[in-house]
């Protein structure tokens, strides 16, 4: 069975600060996307990273997938409160079965 | 531009009754509809997809069901709900299988069971 594991769980940062938060598998995936969830909304897509050693960048946001397709990481420059939010991974060996992390729960003080 | 549509946004229902939570897309021809829930802490969870009309595929043997009878409607259903079925309801669409292009999703239904 496919697992991806996101970490920390949750972080609490000051604005301004820099932040990493990770997603690791033991297993190859074909892509991984990464979403932001607010309180009572869904999930909306951030990025999707398809390509070993590829770094996406979206505005202070930079998104990278690991060369061997299992692991990622979204580093977020300078946050801002409005940064706060549920951040979720989300991979497929291909087809429907996408498999989704349970998200890093961040929360940006102003 | 494509739209997604779920409601109820919340619903309190009692154990044993009938459920019924309704998706529509806009702006799309023939999209897959997904049906997720999303436990506290936990990812997402696939409990159907589908492909066309009247097509389903189910991921979680459950009391749960869904139905597409129209291209852009998904209807997630159950006759008699548990406790257990409490959670936050996710309607999503994509083109094709979601790796390149990702979901678009619902903003979802909040179902408490009491």
């Amino acid at each position: 069975t496919q697992l991806l594991e996101q970490s920390p769980q949750f972080l609490s940062i000051q604005e301004g600060e820099n932040l990493t938060v990770y997603c690791n598998s033991s297993s190859v995936f074909s892509s991984l996307q990464w979403y932001r969830q607010e309180p009572g909304e869904g999930p909306v897509l951030l990025v999707t990273v398809v390509t070993g050693g590829e770094v996406k960048k979206l505005k202070r946001l930079t998104f990278q997938f690991g060369d061997a397709r299992k692991d990622s990481s979204l580093h977020i420059t300078a946050a801002q409160p409005g940064d706060t939010g549920l951040y979720l991974c989300a991979g497929g060996p291909g087809g429907f079965k996408t498999i989704f992390g349970a998200g890093t729960r961040l929360f940006v003080k102003a | 531009s494509q739209t997604i549509h779920q409601w109820p946004a919340t619903l309190v229902q009692p154990v044993g009754s009938p459920l019924s939570l309704e998706c529509t897309v806009e702006g799309t021809s023939n999209p897959n509809l997904y049906w997720y829930r999303q436990a506290a802490g936990r990812g997402l969870q696939l409990l159907f997809y589908s492909v066309g009309i009247g097509q389903i595929s189910s991921e979680v043997p459950q009391n749960l069901s869904a139905s597409r009878p129209q291209d852009r409607q998904f209807i997630l259903s159950s006759k008699k709900l548990l406790l257990s079925d409490s959670g936050f309801y996710l309607c999503a669409w994509s083109l094709s299988g979601g790796r390149l292009y990702g979901y678009t999703f619902g903003s979802g239904t909040r179902l408490t069971v009491v």
